[in-house]
């Protein structure tokens, strides 16, 4: 069963940063946080993960609760390429267990 | 391209017929994961191998279901006696067994069963 929770949509003005919230609650001391995003009949696609501190890559931002009960991705500008469902799963560090999904954050970047 | 390839990309099976996907992982990645998924929801896991050993299994994979990866590289996902309930999409996905191992996914194999 998933772990997370997310908002089912949301939009964003094209060109402005878009904030995906998280909640997860019951996260563990050794799981991480992972972001993948799905863009319609493709698979999964990986953005972003951390453990407890900020994390920024070339795709996006990923800002981590000091609790780690939630967290928040952000695309900086995002653009109409962006618009896709959007996965927060939380993950165990190297024990090899599955990964929960939800159904994620659809989101949409309007022109 | 050194991704995860999944053969074939498509399939349409009549009802109670065989169907066979297969999984190639990146290059050394020893874990290997399926998962089905469905119109508007998140994947879903099915099993996971690390090497050659099938170490989890969903209650998701009844037995027409079966899963192997007979020398730790590639693998296969067998349903026998194709249900229209089994029309979905199946993903394949590896990882690296590190700290923090981040799983990546081919682009996945659809199943109609008319």
């Amino acid at each position: 069963d998933a772990k997370t929770t997310q908002p089912p949509s949301m939009d964003c003005a094209e060109g402005r940063a878009a904030n995906l919230p998280c909640n997860h609650s019951t996260i563990s001391g050794n799981e991480y946080v992972y972001w993948y995003r799905q863009i319609h009949s493709q698979g999964p696609q990986y953005i972003i993960h951390g453990l407890k501190n900020n994390e920024t890559n070339e795709m996006a931002s990923l800002i981590i609760t000091e609790d780690r009960k939630s967290s928040t991705l952000i695309l900086p500008h995002a653009t109409l390429r962006d618009t896709a469902v959007y996965y927060c799963i939380v993950g165990p560090s190297n024990t090899g267990n599955q990964f929960y999904f939800g159904t994620g954050t659809s989101l949409t970047v309007i022109p | 391209d050194t991704g995860v390839s999944q053969n074939p990309r498509h399939k349409i099976t009549k009802r109670g017929q065989n169907v066979t996907f297969r999984c190639d992982p990146i290059s050394e990645h020893n874990r290997l994961y399926w998962y089905r998924q469905t119109l508007g929801q998140g994947p879903e896991f099915l099993t996971y191998f690390q090497n050659e050993a099938q170490l989890e299994k969903s209650r998701l994979l009844s037995d027409r279901f079966s899963a192997e990866r007979p020398k730790g590289s590639f693998s296969t996902l067998e349903i026998q006696r194709t249900e229209q309930g089994d029309s979905a999409m199946y993903l394949c996905a590896s990882s690296l067994e590190v700290s923090g191992n981040t799983i990546y996914f081919g682009e996945g194999s659809w199943l109609t069963v008319v």
